[in-house]
């Protein structure tokens, strides 16, 4: 069975810094896609970034790129130049195997941006 | 673009009661999903559609049945509600490609249930 694991509960950022939001993850496939996802207190769910376990490359969207270290099974998100509007929760999330599956999700972090 | 679209919004029920939430996915996404977020935590997957046919199950109470219609929108249908059902509902749908790893997800707003 897959497992994800984020070891923060919460997170400060000063507004303005980067910051990165840990995830590890646990697989016996070797396809699978990683996702974060960022849930406002509006609850709801917005998807931000995706690599696919092939992809030689960290996946990247504006402010976002995901650290991707497949060695260690780990799939951290950095946020650039964090933003107020960042602040929110943010789910880490895997879908094994090829093709459609259902997402399995990490605890979330929930990420406070200071200004 | 085009985004998930779930309704209602929210939805106030009381115990014993039945509900229908509804979903219409992304134009030419072939695959539905239904997760129920309960207070404080993370999503859990209820059950998918692919091409309109039952393709995946999770931890759905036997109360909760869901389909998907011939114009790929679904409707989670829930009866007996209990008070544990009190939760934010989403629905999620993909665009699939046979053998390629797993696409994105894009999730509607959701619907929150309230059992009273």
């Amino acid at each position: 069975a897959q497992k994800i694991t984020q070891t923060q509960p919460g997170m400060f950022v000063q507004e303005k810094e980067a910051v990165t939001l840990d995830c590890t993850y646990d697989t016996s496939d070797q396809s699978y896609g990683l996702f974060w996802y960022k849930q406002p207190s509006s609850g709801e769910m917005i998807f931000l970034i995706y690599q696919g376990s092939y992809d030689e490359q960290n996946a990247t969207e504006g402010r976002y790129s995901l650290n991707f270290q497949k060695a260690r099974k780990s799939a951290n998100l950095v946020i650039s130049a964090s933003q107020l509007g960042d602040s929110a929760m943010y789910f880490c999330a895997m879908i094994p195997g090829t093709s459609y599956g259902k997402l399995t999700f990490g605890q979330g972090t929930i990420l406070t941006v200071h200004p | 673009a085009a985004g998930v679209i779930q309704s209602p919004r929210h939805l106030i029920k009381e115990k014993r009661e039945t509900a229908t939430l509804k979903c219409y996915p992304i134009p030419r996404h072939d695959t539905v999903y239904w997760y129920q977020q309960g207070p404080g935590q993370d999503p859990q997957f209820l059950i998918s559609f692919y091409e309109k046919m039952q393709s995946d199950k999770g931890s759905i109470p036997d109360r909760f049945s869901a389909q998907q219609f011939s114009d790929y929108h679904s409707e989670l249908n829930m009866s007996s509600l209990e008070l544990g059902d009190s939760a934010l509902y989403f629905c999620a749908s993909s665009s699939t490609q046979a053998g390629q790893v797993a696409q994105p997800q894009h999730f509607g707003d959701g619907t929150r249930l309230s059992i009273l």
